[in-house]
């Protein structure tokens, strides 16, 4: 079965601060990777995801993620944070094809706090 | 845009009564999910279908039974509410096995 582990629980940082959460899996096989976002009040939303190709992958409002094979890892950065980047973030992954695919296994999440 | 859309926001039961949170989807997505959020735990899928009729456990089905006798429903039920199923329960969405979900807002459930 797949885990996945992200490290910090709560970051907090200033406006214009750089952001790296970090995020392993551990599951042998060929992996799809998501990163989820909730805004406070908001529905989780898709913030980007890899499936195949380029390990760097972009998603929405300047955020970016790598995958490292090697690692197990799939990190999110973000060069500039700003305020309204005040959310929880959720790494997830699934099982490329076979019996798991249908099961998107989260991590625990990191909030972020970006203050003014 | 789909929309996951779940009746209840917020219920607040009794130890023992029978609980129903009904989800629907309107874009036609073969696979249909309910996860429980709990703070520090992130999302913990309880039951999956990926068709009508059918449903798979997840990682935390005790206590949890579901019902998908339409495509674009999805229903979880709760046959003996306890206190430790206080939770948010999203319900989720997707088309085929690449598994990008949709979620719905959540029903935050509170067993008294």
């Amino acid at each position: 079965a797949q885990s996945v582990s992200q490290h910090n629980h709560h970051v907090i940082l200033s406006e214009a601060a750089s952001l790296e959460l970090g995020c392993n899996y551990s599951y042998g096989g060929t992996v799809n990777l998501f990163w989820y976002v909730q805004y406070p009040g908001q529905h989780l939303q898709l913030l980007l995801k890899y499936f195949s190709g380029d390990p760097l992958v972009k998603g929405i409002k300047g955020f970016e993620a790598e995958f490292i094979k090697s690692k197990f890892s799939f990190n999110l950065r973000k060069p500039s944070v700003q305020w309204s980047d005040t959310a929880e973030y959720f790494c997830a992954v699934n099982a490329d094809g076979g019996a798991g695919s249908y099961q998107l296994t989260f991590g625990k999440g990191t909030k972020l706090s970006v203050i003014p | 845009d789909v929309k996951v859309t779940q009746s209840s926001r917020y219920l607040v039961k009794r130890t023992g009564e029978k609980v129903f949170l009904e989800c629907v989807q309107d874009m036609d997505h073969e696979n249909m999910f309910w996860y429980r959020q709990d703070p520090g735990l992130g999302l913990r899928l309880i039951y999956f279908s990926y068709d009508v009729k059918m449903k798979e456990k997840g990682d935390i089905p005790e206590g949890y039974s579901v019902s998908r006798e339409k495509k674009e429903r999805f229903s979880l039920i709760l046959e003996s509410a306890s206190t430790n199923q206080t939770s948010m329960y999203l319900c989720a969405s997707s088309d085929g096995r690449a598994n990008v979900l949709t979620f719905g807002a959540g029903s935050r459930l509170t067993v008294l």
